[in-house]
């Protein structure tokens, strides 16, 4: 069935170091992929997303490259900073393209 | 402009109890949508509205849950005889239409405590 699967975290980091958070998905056809961002106490937030292959989507030094060989859609940031301390979800878009399926998360907590 | 809205966004309620949960979606989508974030099951996809077609309730994990949206626009997720496991965070979420290259706006979420 269709399903995202994420590293488990948390993920300590200090602050200005390499972030990877892997992501891989089973879906039919070509789903759009997603990453959503939930910082402490505040509502899911899209990050970026890519919608075909090879697409990469970027936003605040964040990085994910929509990989079909190897269905992944993994999250890279060359040097993070204490305020991306947050839960990460990784998800795609199934069910005829209507409802996305999540991935169980990813906390990130960057330490000065 | 204003993103989506939700009310309340507390709600404790005793075991047995009928709750509902609003949604305000982002003026001019015509796709809503509600998930339900828990510890254990994590994020969830509960049931999808598409304009004035029938909505897609694949998600709904019982018959204690039902929703509707009037005029097109706000959504009320309705529970039933509330159980303990209905605790969660309710999102909903909305899309200027439905399709895989449309981005899906999440408000901030009612967190259901049922004691």
């Amino acid at each position: 069935g269709n399903s995202v699967t994420q590293m488990e975290g948390p993920v300590t980091l200090s602050e200005e170091a390499f972030l990877t958070i892997n992501c891989t998905y089973t879906a039919t056809g070509y789903p759009s992929l997603f990453w959503y961002v939930q910082y402490p106490g505040e509502g899911l937030q899209l990050l970026l997303k890519a919608t075909k292959a090879d697409d990469k989507g970027s936003n605040k030094g964040f990085e994910a490259t929509y990989r079909k060989e190897t269905t992944s859609f993994h999250l890279e940031k060359g040097s993070v900073q204490v305020s991306d301390s947050a839960v990460y979800f990784c998800a795609h878009l199934s069910g005829g393209y209507n409802k996305l399926i999540f991935g169980a998360g990813t906390r990130l907590a960057v330490h000065p | 402009g204003a993103g989506v809205s939700q009310s309340p966004s507390n709600k404790v309620t005793e075991k047995g109890k009928d709750v509902e949960l609003r949604c305000d979606p982002i003026s001019g989508h015509t796709a809503l949508y509600w998930y339900r974030q828990s510890l254990g099951q994590g994020l969830e996809f509960l049931i999808y509205f598409q304009g004035n077609s029938a909505p897609d309730k694949s998600g709904l994990p019982s018959d204690r849950f039902s929703a509707e949206r009037t005029g097109g626009s706000v959504s009320t997720l309705t529970i039933q005889r509330t159980q303990q496991e209905d605790s969660a965070v309710y999102l909903c979420a909305s899309s200027p239409q439905a399709g895989g290259r449309e981005t899906q706006y999440f408000g901030p979420g009612t967190r259901l405590l049922v004691l």
